[in-house]
């Protein structure tokens, strides 16, 4: 199993521009998630999905959309980027009590 | 909505035991997660307690008294791969059992 796997692991945006973050996982999870960690600080929950077709807003939505047509697959777009959303992006997946985050991707946008 | 605290910070040296202390205000709480998560890499499971007591997994023990509103992670006989940054994460009811994760902790194990 190659658990959950994100693209890219690296990117730079020009102010304005749009981009998707790639997040998939094998193992098969209902539940999937997306974070951002800005640097020194702990995870906030950009979106959230409980199964295919189902997804929801977490703490820090804005600037975000998100799909879910797949189980495997949950991929987080950013339409418009600006210099705020800079940070490291977590994908992961749960069955129950524990979270299997994927490698991350890094952002600047400048 | 949910708020925990931990100390940013812990030194300490190889073979030592350290205590990462995390209270937590929630509405609805469900259960205590802790995370390890290595410089630049991803966050990586250690525990999870839903039940007052101590769990322990080798090393690391995980203690929560829910009364207290208060868990702790114990690193035992600490190794120079330990040093990382330690998460603790609450599951609330009231936040449709998503996890809320606090700032972290850094420990850092020197020789």
């Amino acid at each position: 199993n190659a658990g959950v796997t994100q693209t890219p692991k690296f990117r730079i945006l020009k102010i304005g521009q749009s981009m998707t973050l790639q997040c998939t996982q094998d193992m098969n999870h209902n539940y999937m998630y997306w974070y951002r960690q800005d640097p020194g600080m702990g995870l906030k929950l950009i979106y959230y999905s409980v199964g295919a077709g189902i997804t929801d807003k977490g703490e820090v939505p804005n600037g975000y959309n998100v799909s879910r047509s797949t189980t495997e697959d949950f991929p987080l777009r950013l339409e418009l980027a600006a210099p705020s959303q800079t940070s490291v992006y977590f994908c992961a997946s749960s069955t129950s009590d524990e979270q299997f985050f994927g490698p991350g991707t890094r952002l600047t946008v400048l | 909505g949910q708020s925990l605290e931990q100390p940013s910070e812990v030194t300490a040296v190889e073979g030592a035991i350290v205590q990462i202390n995390c209270t937590y205000q929630t509405s609805g709480f469900y259960g205590l997660s802790w995370y390890q998560q290595h410089d630049g890499g991803a966050p990586t499971f250690l525990s999870y307690n839903a039940l007052d007591g101590l769990e322990e997994t080798g090393r690391f023990s995980s203690f929560l008294s829910r009364s207290d509103s208060y868990g702790y992670l114990l690193l035992q006989e600490l190794q120079m791969k330990d040093s990382a940054s330690y998460f603790c994460a609450v599951r609330d009811r009231s936040n449709d059992y998503k996890l809320s994760f606090g700032a972290g902790t850094t420990v850092t194990v020197r020789a």
